[in-house]
Formats: structure tokens, sequence, C-alpha cells
């Protein structure tokens, strides 16, 4: 079956830069997508398509892309951004959906 | 703007049928650009996808649990329907519903529910 691989966790200090990476075999053929979870709330999609950012959320989280890794950048991280991240893409023939095990950002 | 909310017991014995429902409210859940589905996540670990159901009621489910669940829509009710045969413990979790965009290469989830907790057990 297929897989997204994420760091478990990621730890940076207010102000830095937080990158969180996503590999998966079928990347350079799929989009990825990038959700916010904070605890007791509902996920909140943050990056589609690889690089787009949906209205409302932050210039601050972007997305990149390159061959089998797509990646999640939080500039000037803020205190507010403590929570899992998820990415989530499509197997090779669009059949179904995954998601990584998630990453959990902690703000120092 | 678009408002899903799931509905469903919060307790279901072993070897039964867990039923879940997710109301849409703010939106038609008919449009054509747009699949409807289920996510869960079990304690202490990650989201998993489950299934997605088009207003016609086409399916696409996660290989992995295909043989015991099943979505259906209804479009005049404006909701959409999902049920896991034979629950054992490991499907105890927190399910939410959302819409997916399924179209030009895309397929996102967005928005959600806010989630309902399920527990399984006797």
């Amino acid at each position: 079956s297929y897989e997204l691989t994420q760091p478990p966790s990621v730890s940076v200090s207010p102000g830095q830069t937080a990158t969180i990476t996503c590999s998966g075999d079928a990347l350079p053929k799929q989009y990825a997508y990038w959700y916010q979870h904070k605890p007791g709330q509902a996920p909140v999609l943050v990056i589609y398509g690889d690089t787009r950012r949906p209205s409302g959320i932050p210039e601050r989280f972007s997305g990149s892309s390159s061959g089998t890794t797509v990646t999640l950048t939080i500039s000037g991280v803020q205190a507010e951004d403590e929570a899992d991240y998820y990415c989530q893409s499509t197997d090779n023939t669009g059949t179904y959906e995954v998601f990584g095990g998630g990453t959990k950002l902690t703000v120092l | 703007h678009l408002q899903l909310q799931e509905s469903g017991p919060g307790l279901v014995k072993p070897s039964e049928t867990l039923s879940l429902t997710c109301f849409v409210s703010g939106g038609s859940i008919s449009g054509s650009n747009y699949y409807w589905g289920w996510i869960r996540q079990s304690p202490g670990k990650g989201l998993e996808w489950i299934g997605s159901v088009y207003y016609s009621g086409n399916t696409y489910y996660n290989p992995s649990l295909k043989s015991r669940v099943t979505l259906s829509v209804d479009t005049s009710e404006n909701r959409f329907s999902l049920r896991v045969t034979s629950v054992t413990a490991a499907d105890t979790a927190v399910y939410y519903c959302a819409r997916q965009w399924r179209d030009q290469s895309l397929y996102y989830f967005d928005p959600w529910g806010q989630g309902t907790l399920v527990t399984v057990s006797s």
C-alpha cells in the first residue's frame, strides 16, 4: 500500500522558520496537501496543489515540491502555529487517498 | 459558509455496526466538483481516510477498510452517511466528515466537521 513519510516532530523558536517534509513515490505525479490540526479542533487546510494557499491562511505558510518530497514551510513561526501537521496525497492511479503520519510542531 | 456536523452514537459494542451521519448546511451536497469524505483518528495516531462518496452515489474506499465500510448519500436531506460493520476496539476513533474537492487532479478535504468520538466497548 502507498505511504507518505513525515518526521514525527519539529521544534523551532518563535520567529524562526519551520520546515516539514513529506515523502512519497507518487508525489511527482500527484499533488500534495497540508493540514494543520490542533487538539479538539477540526483540521484546517493550509496548502493545496503543492504550493497554493487557501484564502484566509497567513502568508507565512508556503509549500514546495521537488521530486518525491514536498515541503511545508512556516516563516516567522508564531506560538499559535503549534499543532500537528499532516500531508495528504493520492496513490499513482488516483484510486485512494493517503495521509502522512503527522508531524508535531513545537514552538519553544 | 459551508458547515458540516457529524452525528451518531458515541458508544458501539464489539461486532456491531457503527453508523454516522454528516449533515451539510450552507451549501448543496449535489455540487459537481465535490465528493464527501470520512476520515478518522484513533487515539494517539494520525489521520486515516475511510472513503468518499459523490452525490450520485459513486464511492471509493480505503482498500484496508473496504470490506466493512459503506458510504451513502441523501441529496433530499443534504446529508451523507457512514456504516462500518463488525467493529472492534481498533475502530475506536474520532470520526470526521469533510467536503472533498475532486477535480483538475486536485483531491483535498475542506472544510471539515468538528468530529465525533466513537468508542467501541462492551
